[in-house]
């Protein structure tokens, strides 16, 4: 049972182009959490989907950064026209999700985007 | 708005001491509560999941407790090793679903 999957591990781009990364979740998992870690700074939450909708993009900046998580295929966080200050790692996560709230979410390996 | 905070940011302790490291929780309505180590440069490691209802888990030589009423949490690291040296991370669920981290404590183990 694979755990959750991230591409590319490692990215470099350059000022204006832009950033795809990719997470798989884990089987059976339909909620997908991101999270940004920039350099020397602790993990911040950044937007949390399921299926077909974004259940809340509170910690999304407003411009240049959008996600989705397809029926299909793996969640996507796209980032245009990347500035040095998105050098960052960036984390997904999957769980289960009920009434409760009480799953645990799952991480992955992260990918480390350099922008030069 | 939840806030973590982790005390102490950093600490070095020679091999073989136990040591604690604390977390605290501004808002008590949390789902569960998670500490995760982290590698230089590297990912998440998740350790330890308390639910809500739960006082604390155990696994191996680590202890975590959660007092939910005090916002707090502490992990319990006996006969620490140098392999032990990370970032360690505390972290709450709580209604929004999301987590919120805490800065971490750097923990050096000296052999």
């Amino acid at each position: 049972n694979a755990g959750v999957m991230q591409n590319p591990r490692h990215l470099v781009r350059r000022r204006g182009q832009e950033a795809r990364l990719r997470c798989s979740p884990m089987k059976g998992h339909s909620h997908v959490y991101w999270y940004r870690q920039l350099p020397e700074e602790g993990l911040k939450f950044m937007v949390y989907l399921q299926k077909e909708n974004i259940i809340d993009e509170s910690g999304m900046p407003k411009e240049r950064f959008s996600a989705e998580f397809p029926k299909e295929g793996p969640s996507i966080l796209r980032i245009q026209q990347v500035v040095r200050g998105d050098s960052a790692a960036y984390f997904c996560a999957s769980s289960h999700e009920s009434g409760t709230g009480s799953y645990e979410q799952y991480f992955g390996p992260g990918t480390r985007l350099t922008v030069t | 708005k939840q806030e973590v905070t982790q005390i102490p940011a950093a600490l070095s302790v020679p091999e073989g001491e136990n040591l604690v490291l604390n977390c605290s929780f501004t808002d008590s309505a949390i789902y569960n509560l998670q500490w995760f180590r982290q590698d230089p440069g590297k990912g998440l490691t998740s350790l330890l999941l308390i639910q809500s209802s739960q006082r604390e888990q155990t696994s191996g030589r680590l202890n975590a407790s959660l007092d939910k009423s005090s916002g707090r949490s502490t992990l319990y690291i006996a006969a620490s090793q140098p392999g032990d040296s990370a970032t360690y991370l505390c972290a709450v669920k709580d209604s929004a679903r999301q987590l919120t981290f805490g800065s971490g404590t750097q923990l050096t183990v000296l052999p």
